[in-house]
């Protein structure tokens, strides 16, 4: 069964504390991609990486930290120095290049507290 | 930034009635995606537009990219409660920032809700 999962699908953490959500794609995608979505509004991208071992920073990278060490996985890790962090996290996935469709997993709706 | 201003922000249709979401751009679009997000789910993918003036239609969904390549639009005939969610749509570019890499960009989304 292909696709992207995201886990868990949904988390709290404390104010203060780093945390680490997970994606995962068995699609043999090369391109991952991390979104943040605040209610009403769209998707807004934080890292992305096209390739194992090489990511860049999007729109609103700060504090925010990622790796990409396999091709199937793309953690996304959100510090303490993140100041809004509480929001619905999206991972995406494609075939390199934008003009393949992005597959998007669940999501992961983070709550700090 | 390469950013895409998509309108309305919300819609309320009557069950039955037809819908229409608006994408705009002040610079040239190399191609335009249409995704849907239905209430606390994630986006899919619907379609990607690439040619000036170009129509593309998925039963009641019409879509279409403008011939100047600045606008599209997302038109639902006989709009159903299945219809209900969020549509977004994202061009792509290459991020300035980041050596040339391409990303996607959204729109804020037109949130659809039918009333029946």
């Amino acid at each position: 069964d292909g696709g992207i999962t995201q886990s868990p699908k949904y988390l709290f953490r404390k104010e203060g504390q780093n945390v680490t959500l997970s994606c995962e794609q068995n699609l043999n995608h090369d391109a991952m991609y991390w979104y943040r979505q605040d209610p009403g509004q769209g998707l807004r991208l934080i890292y992305y990486s096209q390739i194992v071992n090489d990511f860049q920073k999007g729109d609103i990278a700060e504090g925010y930290s990622v790796s990409r060490e396999k091709k199937e996985s793309f953690p996304l890790t959100v510090t303490s120095a993140q100041k809004n962090p509480t929001a619905f996290y999206l991972c995406a996935s494609s075939h390199q290049g934008v003009l393949n469709e992005q597959f998007f997993g669940p999501g992961t709706r983070l709550t700090v507290l | 930034g390469q950013q895409v201003m998509q309108i309305p922000q919300y819609q309320h249709v009557q069950e039955g009635e037809d819908f229409t979401t608006y994408c705009n751009s002040s610079t040239t679009l190399s191609n335009i995606q249409w995704y849907k997000q239905r209430p606390g789910g994630h986006p899919v993918f619907l379609i990607q537009l690439v040619k000036s003036g170009e129509v593309k239609k998925q039963k009641r969904l019409t879509f279409q990219f403008g011939e100047a390549k600045k606008n599209s639009s997302l038109h639902i005939t006989a709009t159903q409660t299945t219809d209900v969610g969020t549509y977004f749509c994202a061009r792509s570019g290459r991020d300035s920032a980041n050596f040339g890499n391409e990303k996607l960009t959204f729109g804020t989304g037109t949130r659809l809700t039918i009333i029946p």
